[in-house]
This record gives C-alpha cells, sequence and structure tokens, in this order.
C-alpha cells in the first residue's frame, strides 16, 4: 500500500542550485499535481498533469518545471534555487473516474534553501 | 478575493466536546464540491469529507460533519465528541466546476489549527 511516494523527505540547497523532487504513485490515478505549503498560507498549486504528457501550471509555477512521461512518475524540477523555494512541497494524485476526486497526498519533502 | 477562507487561525476545545472550524467560499460555479483535510504535526494530509454542491443532504464520516449552507456558502466542519487525536490543523479546500472528468484542482485555505485539551 504505497500510495503516493516523494523523494527526498528533506533536502539542503545552496541558491542557484537545482534539484529535483521525485514522485511516484502506484493507483493509476490519471490526475497528479505538485502543491507547495508555506506557513500560515495554506497549499498553493504549482503544476499538474491529467495524464503523461500532459502538464499544465498551477497558481505558483515561477521557478519550477515538470514533466511527465508516464502515469506513475511526476517529478518536480526547480532550477537556480532561491530562497523563496524555502517551503514544504506535496505531490498528490487523484482519480478521475469518481464524483469526489479525492486528492491522495504524498507525505511531503521538506526543501530549505540557504 | 480569496476562493476560500478559514478565520479561524486556531480553536481550543475540551476533549469530548464538539467544536465547529468556520470555512466560506467563494465561486460562480453551479457545480462545485467542497473538502476537509486534516495535517496532524507529523505533516500528511488526511482527507476527511466531501460534499458536493449539489448534494441534499450534509456530508458525514463518523465523528465528522460538514455543515453545508449554499446560501450563505459556508461548509463548516463539525467534529463531534471531540479526542486527543483530532488536535491537528485542519484546511478547508474547493474543487470549481463538475467532477467525474475535470481536473479535481483544489484550492485551499489557510487552516485552523485545533487544540484539543485533556
Amino acid at each position: 500500500n504505497a500510495g503516493v511516494t516523494q523523494t527526498p523527505k528533506f533536502r539542503i540547497l545552496k541558491i542557484g542550485q537545482s534539484m529535483t523532487l521525485q514522485c511516484a504513485q502506484d493507483m493509476n490515478h490519471n490526475y497528479m499535481y505538485w502543491y507547495r505549503q508555506d506557513p500560515g498560507m495554506g497549499l498553493k498549486l504549482i503544476y499538474y498533469s491529467v495524464g503523461a504528457g500532459i502538464t499544465d501550471k498551477g497558481e505558483v509555477p515561477n521557478g519550477y518545471n515538470v514533466s511527465r512521461s508516464t502515469t506513475e512518475d511526476f517529478p518536480l524540477r526547480l532550477e537556480l534555487a532561491a530562497p523563496s523555494q524555502t517551503s514544504v512541497y506535496f505531490c498528490a494524485s487523484s482519480y478521475a473516474g469518481g464524483p469526489v476526486g479525492e486528492l491522495f497526498f504524498g507525505e511531503g519533502s521538506r526543501l530549505t534553501v540557504l | 478575493a480569496q476562493k476560500i477562507t478559514q478565520t479561524q487561525p486556531g480553536m481550543f476545545v475540551q476533549e469530548k466536546e464538539a467544536v465547529t472550524l468556520d470555512c466560506t467560499y467563494d465561486t460562480s460555479d453551479q457545480s462545485y464540491g467542497l473538502f476537509w483535510y486534516k495535517q496532524p504535526s507529523s505533516g500528511e494530509m488526511i482527507f476527511l469529507i466531501y460534499q458536493g454542491s449539489y448534494d441534499e443532504q450534509n456530508a458525514t464520516e463518523g465523528r465528522y460533519s460538514l455543515n453545508f449552507q449554499k446560501a450563505r456558502k459556508s461548509a463548516n466542519l463539525v467534529i463531534s465528541a471531540s479526542q486527543l487525536g483530532d488536535s491537528a490543523m485542519y484546511f478547508c479546500a474547493m474543487r470549481e466546476g463538475p467532477g467525474g472528468g475535470s481536473n479535481y484542482k483544489l484550492t485551499f485555505g489557510k487552516g485552523t489549527l485545533l487544540t484539543v485539551n485533556p
């Protein structure tokens, strides 16, 4: 029962470095999402994907890139890390067929940019 | 304008009492969905309850119920018989547009931190 798996759980980056947050789900969900959570600000959508090969921007996409080559994987790329990207990142997935479509979340990845 | 407003940054409740967490929303869509998630101190996001805009009855899931007042655009979460394990951050979220084939993007409120006192 893995669900949504994110790696790494913690990472410290220096300003200007790049990295990729990995996300994989084993529930055969069509839709996947990346959110960031800043203290006191709730979750904001960075990017989302409705299927392999299809991605779209969310509310706060600047400084990030995504790709979706398979149904299972949805990595988030941070280019030229900035202190403003210090946050907790959540990957989520949802099933496309039901009326509810609740999101299933990974455990989060805490990123600090110094 | 914020689409989801949670006006209570923090709430306190005594164990075994009921508590209501407020959520108001703003949308011009006729079809939408409202969700509540729980985030314990360990950080994971746990889905609690869902209410569709066309659902005539308030949603219930065990000790959780959603007090849906469509005309007032409110979707308050009621937790009955609070337990110590209910201490967590609670987020209200909205999906605009119908489910069943749409993209299911959610917009979240800023959350309410609930503390249950023994």
